[in-house]
């Protein structure tokens, strides 16, 4: 069973949409994060959340931590060809190793011009 | 130079031979980590350091080991590898605030043959 579900696992969208990826769970967590994940490379942390119902805004990006703290989204607006990538949420325990996060299996982005 | 380096970038190898990656950081992290990407399982942990003297393993830690040589190093060792180990392997690191979340090396594609 995965503790972090993602969906969409794909998603292909033109150039100048707006899109909303989602991170879900069962489990309760202590903080949340978001990844971008470009071929070749490493994930690179885009951003992290702490508390229930928090928003955080990243030029296009939005990021929502749930009141529950149990899931998350991420709201692109106007999406642009450079935001193609791999989309991977990660979740410390609630109660748990806060240094020891459990990973999403992503959601692969394609912009298209 | 970057932050979390990893060696080599891509190896190819035979069944049975030992192989050995290796991850230097210069963000003076305590924190060490080895993961593996494979398509469609995401990211799984493969061992874990908090410090040079702890060393824990993963979820998926049976044919690798590791060794903290120093706070700024981590080597992951195949001491006999198999072709379904044939992955993106990664190293990250992190601090003792959950806030700053992981920094990931560019990753080691390797390949068992």
């Amino acid at each position: 069973t995965q503790l972090l579900e993602q969906s969409p696992q794909f998603l292909s969208i033109q150039e100048g949409e707006n899109l909303t990826v989602y991170c879900n769970s069962s489990s309760v967590f202590s903080s949340l994060q978001w990844y971008r994940q470009e071929p070749g490379e490493g994930p690179v942390l885009l951003v992290t959340v702490v508390t229930g119902g928090e928003v955080k805004k990243l030029k296009r990006l939005t990021f929502q931590f749930g009141d529950a703290r149990k899931d998350s989204s991420l709201h692109i607006t106007a999406a642009q060809t450079g935001d193609t990538g791999l989309y991977l949420c990660a979740g410390a325990l609630s109660g748990g190793s806060n240094y020891k996060l459990t990973f999403g299996k992503g959601t692969l982005l394609t912009v298209n011009p | 130079d970057a932050d979390v380096t990893q060696t080599p970038r891509n190896r190819i190898t035979k069944t049975g031979k030992r192989i050995m990656l290796e991850c230097s950081q210069t963000k003076g992290h305590d924190r060490m980590y080895w993961y593996r990407q494979d398509p469609g399982l995401g990211l799984r942990l493969i061992y874990y350091s908090f410090d040079v003297k702890d060393i824990n393993k993963g979820e998926i830690s049976d044919g690798y080991s590791v060794s903290r040589q120093a706070q700024a190093k981590f080597s992951l060792s195949l001491e006999s590898a198999i072709p379904n180990q044939t992955a993106l392997y990664f190293c990250a690191t992190s601090d003792w605030t959950r806030i700053y979340g992981y920094t990931f090396g560019s990753g080691t594609r390797l390949t068992v043959v």
